[in-house]
């Protein structure tokens, strides 16, 4: 099975800090996701990314980045956190090429920006 | 852009009875891709169900099926013989068929089972 780690499951934060949201996938999956779930608006995509050092805005890019150095990791990076930026983080990965491939989550980061 | 809208946030459905959840979806593609995905307490998003745009039969997966509706551009999901563990957030995504295009979700339905 295909497993996709996020490395925290809760993380508190302050405002102003940098923040670094870590996901490792370990099926080969040239495609990774970010996305942010919020109640009432579902899942928004903030990045994704089709191979190593590439990236891919999203719809709600702005205070993030993002960075791909190998192609099992992608990490979400907050510069600034902000308390706005207080959400669901849920990375997911996928095959390229295959349109009827599944996403594969991983468990999402409650972040908690205070 | 392609746009999904899940018109219920929340439902309910006795156990063992039938619930349907809705989807529109809004697009100009004739090439493209559906999925109902289901997320529980737990979080881990998993996919239900999953239709090609060009097939006119409607996907089944056991108690799960889809009444895929084209010229209304509605994907609606049934659940037949509810249990327990069906309560979940479930959440109708698009994708195009065309290039190496991530999903598009709606906004969510929070579906309920009451013993």
């Amino acid at each position: 099975d295909v497993k996709v780690t996020q490395s925290s499951r809760y993380l508190v934060k302050r405002t102003g800090e940098k923040v670094f949201l870590e996901c490792v996938q370990d099926m080969d999956h040239e495609n990774m996701f970010w996305y942010r779930q919020d109640p009432g608006l579902g899942l928004r995509l903030i990045y994704f990314s089709y191979d190593v050092k590439m990236k891919e805005k999203g719809d709600i890019p702005e205070g993030y980045s993002v960075s791909r150095e190998k192609k099992e990791r992608f990490s979400l990076i907050l510069e600034s956190a902000s308390t706005n930026q207080t959400s669901m983080y849920l990375c997911a990965s996928s095959l390229m090429g295959r349109v009827l491939s599944p996403l594969h989550f991983g468990n999402g980061t409650r972040l908690t920006v205070t | 852009a392609q746009t999904v809208t899940q018109s219920q946030p929340e439902m309910s459905v006795q156990e063992a009875e039938t619930v349907t959840l809705s989807c529109t979806y809004d697009t100009s593609e004739s090439d493209y891709y559906l999925f109902w995905y289901k997320q529980p307490p737990s979080r881990q998003m998993i996919l239900v169900i999953r239709q090609e745009a060009y097939k006119q039969q409607n996907a089944t997966e056991n108690r799960f099926s889809v009444n895929f509706q084209k010229a209304a551009k509605s994907f609606s999901l049934k659940i037949s013989d509810s249990q327990l563990g069906d309560a979940a957030m479930y959440f109708c995504a698009y994708r195009s068929g065309s290039g190496n295009t991530p999903l598009v979700f709606g906004k969510g339905t929070r579906l309920s089972v009451i013993a």
